[in-house]
């Protein structure tokens, strides 16, 4: 079976600190996708980055980066130097495997994260 | 830039009552899912559509549940008789090719059963 777990329930943090969210992903799968959506207090989810089981590589955007470390199934994302516009749930989310070409997303439970000015 | 859309925003309805969740997926899109998220909780899954048929759906679309493309842009979830639990965000999405793209989702329909 597959899950998410993401530990923490909410952070909060002030203004420019650099702020890390786990995830923890199970899977008996060898090739599957990993995702992170923001939701903002309006309430869409935004989609922040997809990465697929064979690339390890570390991938920065702005102020953004993730880490990706398949030998402890964790996806961590990483904001620096943090902003209130940062305030929102993140979601972490897996796609099963390749097979299963519908590619339903399987989320943990989300970090609310607080950005205090 | 393309987006998914939802109708309505807000939807309010009585127990028992049947619902109708409108989504237009972008238009070169070949997959759509519908998703909820009761208030506080995570997003779930409940069925994938492709080629006018579902492809996967989860144990949550019981029988009561239903969805539909009846033309070439709408997509729609229609829960025949509302229970009190059913009362959530329910979140559209769309994708190019499924699992080989990232799913691009709606600004959702809240739901709200009396």
């Amino acid at each position: 079976a597959q899950k998410v777990t993401q530990a923490q329930t909410e952070i909060s943090v002030v203004e420019k600190e650099d702020v890390t969210l786990d995830c923890v992903y199970e899977t008996r799968d060898t090739t599957y996708y990993l995702f992170w959506y923001k939701q903002p207090p309006s309430g869409e989810l935004v989609f922040l980055i997809r990465r697929n089981s064979f690339d390890e590589q570390n991938e920065i955007s702005g102020r953004y980066s993730w880490n990706f470390q398949k030998s402890t199934s964790s996806f961590n994302f990483t904001i620096t130097a943090s902003q209130v516009v940062d305030s929102a749930v993140y979601f972490c989310a897996l796609t099963p495997p390749i097979y299963n070409q519908g590619g339903k997303l399987i989320f943990g439970q989300g970090t609310e994260l607080s950005v205090k000015p | 830039e393309p987006e998914v859309t939802q109708t309505p925003s807000h939807q309010v309805t009585q127990m028992g009552q049947e619902v109708i969740l409108r989504c237009v997926p972008i238009s070169n899109h070949l997959y759509f899912y519908w998703y909820r998220q009761i208030l506080g909780q995570k997003v779930e899954f409940l069925v994938s559509f492709y080629n006018n048929e579902i492809s996967e759906k989860s144990e949550i679309f019981d029988d009561q549940f239903s969805v539909e493309r009846p033309d070439g842009s709408n997509f729609t979830l229609k829960i025949r008789s509302t229970k009190l639990e059913d009362s959530a965000m329910y979140f559209c999405a769309s994708s190019v090719t499924g699992i080989y793209n990232e799913q691009f989702f709606g600004p959702g329909t809240r739901l709200t059963v009396l």
